[in-house]
């Protein structure tokens, strides 16, 4: 089974500031996909982004982007100009390409103060 | 919008009654998903339906069970709810099974079950 931890429970940041959130895995496998979900308070899990592990660029989607580390197996998710909405608990995981199946990290809680 | 929905958002049920949670998508994702998920905590897979084939993870208890009658509608069926079942219950999709690099899971907005 893959294990997948994030070191960090929660995280402040300063409304504008950028903030990194730090993930881990561990698989011996080659081919798997990452992911950043997003579940804000009372509100649906939504994907922020996605690594495919073949590919050595990381993935940017507007202020979020990554830290892909494939020999390290870390996966670093950077939240740039933070804003009061991108309050919530951010979780990282993991699936094999061949399978269905995500493991989640434990997540961490990240806070915006004004 | 396409989307994930979940009814209803919030269910109380007492200890040992059956309940039934509901989840509807109107993405016509192959597959349909059904996690736990306990505060504070990572969503733990209870089962999924690829189509109409069920798979259950090894370690669902059985007091959990699920029913997809047609591809819109997957259900969650807790037979006798004890303390422990409180949780989030969140229902999710996938286009296909293996998701390949342009497919993910979707997530409904998650029903809050209390067991009294």
């Amino acid at each position: 089974a893959q294990t997948v931890t994030q070191s960090q429970p929660e995280m402040s940041v300063q409304e504008a500031e950028t903030v990194t959130l730090s993930c881990t895995y561990d698989t011996s496998e080659s081919d798997y996909y990452l992911f950043w979900y997003k579940q804000p308070p009372s509100r649906q899990m939504i994907l922020v982004i996605r690594q495919e592990a073949y590919k050595q660029q990381n993935a940017t989607e507007n202020r979020f982007s990554v830290n892909f580390q494939k020999a390290a197996k870390s996966f670093s998710l950077k939240i740039s100009d933070s804003q009061l909405g991108d309050a919530a608990m951010y979780f990282c995981a993991f699936k094999r390409s061949n399978d269905y199946k995500l493991s989640f990290g434990a997540g961490t809680t990240v806070t915006v103060r004004a | 919008d396409a989307m994930v929905i979940q009814n209803p958002r919030y269910q109380v049920t007492q200890f040992g009654k059956p309940v039934t949670l509901s989840c509807s998508q109107t993405l016509n994702h192959n597959v349909m998903y059904w996690y736990q998920q306990k505060s504070s905590q990572a969503p733990k897979l209870l089962f999924h339906y690829y189509d109409k084939d069920f798979n259950n993870e090894a370690d669902t208890p059985d007091n959990f069970q699920s029913r997809r009658p047609n591809t819109s509608f997957c259900f969650l069926d807790i037979r006798s709810p004890g303390l422990g079942d409180a949780a989030m219950y969140l229902c999710a999709t996938s286009r296909d099974i293996r998701m390949d690099s342009t497919d993910t899971q979707y997530f409904g907005p998650g029903t809050r079950l209390t067991v009294l």
